[in-house]
């Protein structure tokens, strides 16, 4: 089972922090943790992807558990830019495919 | 611009007839997969071409096929087709046989089908 469990729909007000949690209580060792997102009328994006330490980069960070059934991806100052659907992955490394669920859509309100 | 480049953008044909969809991967990348993404099932992988061969199959109906051509260009061919196929399809391409170390997959801005 490679699916993960997000929240619908979340909220969040410009200028401020977001944190997007996934639930991947399945996940195998040498599952990667993958996000993207999709922003309207466009391809997904790839966002961030870590195994088992916190990682950053330019667009967000991503926070994840020591015992890796979860994770949260952070973005630091939420934009209206940043309202998206946000995929939260399961993949492992030379994977062919990506098993996209149903994600979390953010809306940033002005 | 991903650097993923999905033509034509736009596509209104009839129930029974054939479309082609044509996909050309960023710079380099030999990895090409197909993506469908419709209302009521999100996004579906359909089929990965790794350097001109066919690597993986997902949910892809026998009324499709897809091939890599030397270039690393893919096309998607649908043919017979019918109202339900109606839907967004996604390119994505990555360097090696997976997804790439830095950046995952690029995905293209996507061709939008509609069948009437």
């Amino acid at each position: 089972d490679a699916k993960t469990t997000q929240p619908n729909s979340m909220e969040s007000n410009e200028e401020e922090p977001v944190h997007l949690p996934c639930n991947h209580s399945t996940i195998s060792g040498t599952d990667y943790i993958h996000w993207y997102r999709q922003l309207p009328s466009q391809g997904p994006e790839y966002v961030i992807h870590g195994l088992t330490s916190n990682v950053n980069n330019r667009m967000a960070s991503l926070a994840i558990a020591e015992d890796r059934k979860s994770s949260t991806l952070i973005l630091h100052r939420a934009t209206l830019r940043d309202a998206a659907v946000y995929y939260c992955i399961r993949g492992t490394s030379g994977t062919y495919k990506y098993i996209f669920g149903t994600g979390t859509r953010l809306k940033v309100l002005a | 611009d991903s650097g993923v480049t999905q033509t034509p953008k736009h596509l209104i044909t009839a129930t029974g007839q054939r479309v082609t969809l044509r996909c050309s991967p960023r710079s380099g990348d030999l990895s090409v997969y197909w993506y469908q993404q419709s209302l009521d099932q999100g996004l579906q992988f359909l089929i990965q071409y790794y350097n001109g061969e066919e690597r993986a199959k997902g949910n892809i109906l026998e009324r499709f096929s897809a091939q890599q051509f030397p270039d690393l260009h893919s096309e998607l061919n649908l043919s017979s087709l019918e109202l339900g196929d109606s839907a967004l399809y996604f390119c994505a391409s990555s360097g090696g046989v997976g997804f790439s170390e830095n950046y995952g997959y690029t995905f293209g801005s996507g061709t939008r089908l509609t069948v009437v």
